[in-house]
């Protein structure tokens, strides 16, 4: 079944810990994204790529890192985790292809930073 | 640039009722419009989008909305609200990327919709 996966759901963390957050998708999608969003909140994009070797800083800055190896796999890295990452993180997909453009979202990660 | 503007942080109906939620946007040509809807400890969801077209787009659950190009407007409208709709709720536009613009979409800042039985 075509989809976007994200692990895991909920993570609580201590600080100075290396974490990473996974995403992949089975649609075959060329674009994914990662926003950070706090709880009822606006949604900020913190990094994006259009293919394979492809990845380029978002809006909001992080301290994150991202890398696209396959297609379908997109993960996120903390190299150390602070308080002040604590949020949920959402992973998302698209296509571009004539009918589509619309994004396709994940269930989300929900990070707790001690 | 582009930008979206969703002016209400909260709209609150009764069941039963017409729902809108507003939205407007600034973009460089034609734009391609969407609105998603976000219930709690989830990811969004596509709910509609315009393209090209018809200027009344229908989407899931019932939900609606009107592309008006005079009014840069993209209001989401339902004609009888529920209560299980009661959820978060994001326009987002972008250019279209043939005419050199950005795929990458811009979110306005969410409206909560509290449908109260």
């Amino acid at each position: 079944e075509a989809d976007i996966y994200q692990t895991p759901r909920y993570l609580v963390i201590g600080t100075g810990k290396k974490i990473t957050l996974e995403c992949s998708q089975t649609m075959g999608h060329d674009k994914m994204y990662w926003y950070q969003q706090d709880p009822g909140m606006e949604l900020h994009l913190i990094h994006y790529s259009y293919g394979v070797n492809s990845t380029e800083k978002g809006d909001l800055s992080s301290e994150s890192t991202v890398s696209r190896i396959r297609t379908e796999h997109f993960p996120l890295t903390l190299e150390s985790a602070r308080p002040s990452h604590t949020s949920q993180y959402l992973c998302a997909s698209s296509v571009t292809r004539t009918g589509f453009n619309e994004q396709f979202f994940g269930p989300g990660t929900r990070l707790t930073v001690l | 640039a582009q930008s979206v503007a969703q002016p209400e942080d909260q709209v609150n109906v009764a069941e039963g009722n017409p729902l809108t939620v507003k939205c407007t946007y600034s973009v460089s040509g034609n734009p391609y419009l969407f609105w998603y809807v976000q219930y709690p400890n989830r990811g969004l969801q596509f709910l509609l989008k315009y393209i090209t077209g018809d200027n009344l787009v229908k989407g899931s659950y019932g939900f609606e909305a009107e592309f008006n190009k005079s009014q840069t407007s993209f209001h989401l409208k339902k004609p009888s609200a529920l209560v299980s709709d009661s959820a978060l709720y994001f326009c987002a536009v972008r250019a279209p990327g043939e005419a050199g613009g950005s795929y990458i979409p811009t979110f306005g800042r969410g409206t909560s919709l509290i449908v109260h039985p």
